[in-house]
């Protein structure tokens, strides 16, 4: 049972462009959200969060929204640069006390130049 | 400031064989866990502790066994390797509320 989706097992975007990853949950019990990224031969690295209390974080070219009555979240990066393209994770817990991660499939995006 | 260092970085082994991974942290975190990446399947939650000589199963714990008998080290050993246990092995730390992992960058394992 995959409780945290991401439907979209690739995505290719132009340089300059907006990207837009997607991920849906079915954890009623879920409360914070992240987003990973992954270069290949590398273990994933901490992108942004965001907070149940929250509909949508900011930080620099990444933003991050939260529909929680859709039980889906997404990642804006905008512009797209070409060191954006990697896989990326969507991550789901059910707060604070409970640190352990449930993982989506990842998707991995592609910047053409 | 290493972070966290896996080890081996890939290795193969015949059905059967035993092996240990070891992970090392050196950020004093009191999380650390252990997850595989398979294509398609994401990162799984193989087993966790939450501090020094305590464990605790995950998603997909059969065929494992872990110890932390100290704080920052985190050991996954197959016992009786099988060709299903092929996968990316990734180990991370974290401390108490902070939901940032820190990942190792991760052991390739492959049983023939």
């Amino acid at each position: 049972d995959q409780q945290v989706k991401q439907n979209s097992p690739s995505l290719s975007v132009q340089e300059g462009r907006i990207s837009i990853l997607n991920c849906d949950y079915t954890n009623s019990m879920f409360d914070y959200f992240l987003w990973y990224k992954k270069y290949p031969a590398e273990g994933p690295t901490f992108l942004i969060s965001i907070s149940s209390i929250k509909d949508k974080n900011e930080d620099g070219r990444f933003t991050v929204f939260l529909n929680k009555s859709a039980k889906h979240l997404s990642l804006h990066i905008v512009p797209s640069q070409p060191g954006d393209s990697a896989v990326y994770f969507c991550a789901a817990s059910p707060g604070f006390g409970n640190e352990k991660l449930t993982f989506g499939t990842g998707t991995r995006l592609t910047i053409i130049p | 400031n290493a972070g966290v260092t896996q080890t081996p970085k890939f290795r193969v082994l015949k059905t059967g064989q035993s092996m240990t991974l070891l992970c090392a942290q050196d950020m004093n975190h009191e999380y650390m866990y252990w997850y595989r990446q398979d294509p398609g399947m994401g990162l799984r939650l193989i087993h966790y502790s939450v501090g020094e000589g305590t464990t605790a199963k995950g998603e997909v714990p059969d065929g494992y066994n872990v110890s932390r008998l100290k704080k920052q080290n985190f050991l996954l050993g197959l016992e009786s390797a099988a060709p299903s246990q092929t996968s990316v092995y990734f180990c991370a730390s974290t401390k108490t509320g902070n939901y940032g992992y820190t990942f190792g960058s991760g052991t390739r394992l492959t049983v023939v």
